[in-house]
């Protein structure tokens, strides 16, 4: 079956401007969840999506958020983006939620300028 | 806050030496430690789990190890090889979050 796609794979944008990346997950799965991969801070929980609600939410400021549409296909959004929102966003998608494989997508590396 | 630590950051070994990586996690009400392996250019992919009930589980060359009590949890790799190298991730989850150690960076040299 498909894996988790995420598009776009790249991007590059100024400081102030606003950014989305979205998640295609693998099909049946209910559970979206997003991470920010820095060298420094490792894998953070950004915030996960069951069915179309937010379900759980790591420590992020309120530029970053989310959604989940019906088809579980999932979009986070960065607004005023900041230099050190420099990072490779990684979705993830599975059955239930976190006690359940993990399945992650290749990744959207976004550098602000 | 939660966190798990995972040591050491950095891992060498000859190929066929075994490698260890260790983790502490902080939640005693965690109950569920997945390990995860991300090649360069990828997302990370699920290598082995273990769940709080059971101790020790092998997967052909890969196996884990949970000490509930110390709150330490070990990934054992046999006989590595060159494909083994990447960054790995040990994880810690109750049902309302996932949190990542740091990774650990093994080289295997031929």
């Amino acid at each position: 079956k498909a894996g988790v796609t995420q598009t776009p794979r790249y991007l590059i944008k100024t400081r102030g401007q606003q950014v989305t990346l979205s998640c295609s997950p693998i099909s049946g799965h209910r559970s979206v969840s997003w991470y920010q991969q820095t060298p420094g801070q490792g894998l953070q929980f950004l915030f996960e999506y069951f069915s179309e609600t937010q379900r759980n939410k790591g420590n992020f400021p309120g530029r970053f958020s989310g959604r989940q549409f019906s088809n579980s296909r999932s979009e986070m959004n960065v607004s005023t983006l900041e230099l050190g929102d420099s990072a490779l966003y990684l979705c993830a998608s599975s059955l239930g939620g976190f006690q359940e494989t993990q399945y992650f997508g290749p990744g959207t590396r976004l550098l602000v300028l | 806050g939660e966190n798990v630590e995972q040591h050491p950051s950095t891992l060498s070994v000859q190929e066929g030496d075994s490698a260890v990586i260790k983790c502490t996690y902080s939640d005693s009400a965690s109950n569920y430690f997945p390990w995860y392996k991300q090649e360069l250019g990828k997302g990370p992919q699920l290598i082995i789990d273990i769940r709080s009930n059971v101790g020790e589980k092998k997967d052909q060359r890969i196996a884990v190890t949970l000490n509930k009590t110390a709150k330490h949890f070990s990934l054992h790799i046999t006989e590595t090889q060159p494909e083994d190298s990447a960054v790995y991730f040990c994880a810690a989850s109750k049902a309302d979050k996932l949190i990542f150690g740091t990774g650990t960076r093994l080289q295997v040299f031929p």
